[in-house]
């Protein structure tokens, strides 16, 4: 148990829709990271947020965007959806340059793009 | 950060030590070895994190060579419930965005 909520836990779109994730952050923790997990890979960094600003990015295309809110939960959005998108995709936690350099992981969202 | 190599998987009986082998030839001096498991449909949990010496925890003990070119992951008595996918990252301390390999697959048998 992290202190991690992600939701839907599961959902299927089908290519070109839209799709908004959220993840709920475990409490004080001011910075959030989102991460795309295929099968049989490990996961692979998407963007992080700290302080509702975008704080690094990996290699992905701009219709992945995110948000983070004042209570530092945060959101994932995904548009034109393709088949390659489908994919667990985990939310990550942490107090930003902590002292462990520890992340929290949610359980993640397993999208299916039909 | 420093590409890290682990085998594809292992297998270990139950109450034995767990040895994890990592390769991670290329590091620089300010890169921390971090491991972390994922168990079947969970998120990725932290094990543990070294920079040259030798670290221990509840969960695990972590042995790092004397010249950082490849480190070990002890997990001093396996259980089924640490059968996860293991994965070693080099990384510079404060930077929180991991580079994932595949890792290695751990399977604790009865």
């Amino acid at each position: 148990e992290t202190g991690v909520t992600q939701s839907p836990t599961h959902l299927i779109k089908t290519r070109g829709q839209q799709v908004t994730l959220r993840c709920s952050s475990q409490s004080g923790h001011n910075t959030v990271s989102w991460y795309q997990q295929a099968l049989g890979q490990g996961p692979q960094f998407i963007f992080q947020y700290y302080r509702e600003e975008e704080n690094g990015r990996g290699n992905f295309p701009p219709r992945f965007s995110g948000l983070q809110f004042p209570n530092y939960s945060s959101e994932l959005n995904v548009n034109a959806l393709e088949l390659d998108d489908s994919a667990l995709y985990l939310c990550a936690s942490s107090l930003g340059q902590s002292v462990t350099g520890e992340l929290f992981f949610g359980e993640g969202s397993r999208l299916t793009v039909l | 950060d420093a590409k890290t190599t682990q085998p594809p998987s292992m297998d270990c009986a139950e109450g034995r030590a767990a040895n994890l082998p990592c390769n991670h030839s290329t590091i620089s001096g300010n890169e921390y070895v971090y491991w972390y498991r994922q168990i079947h449909s969970q998120g990725p949990q932290y094990i543990i994190h070294g920079l040259k010496n030798n670290e221990t925890n509840e969960m695990a003990s972590l042995i790092i060579t004397e010249d950082r070119k490849s480190s070990t992951l002890i997990l001093p008595h396996a259980t089924l419930r640490d059968t996860a996918v293991y994965y070693c990252i080099a990384n510079n301390f404060g930077n929180e965005k991991l580079t994932f390999g595949t890792g290695t697959r751990l399977t604790i048998i009865p």
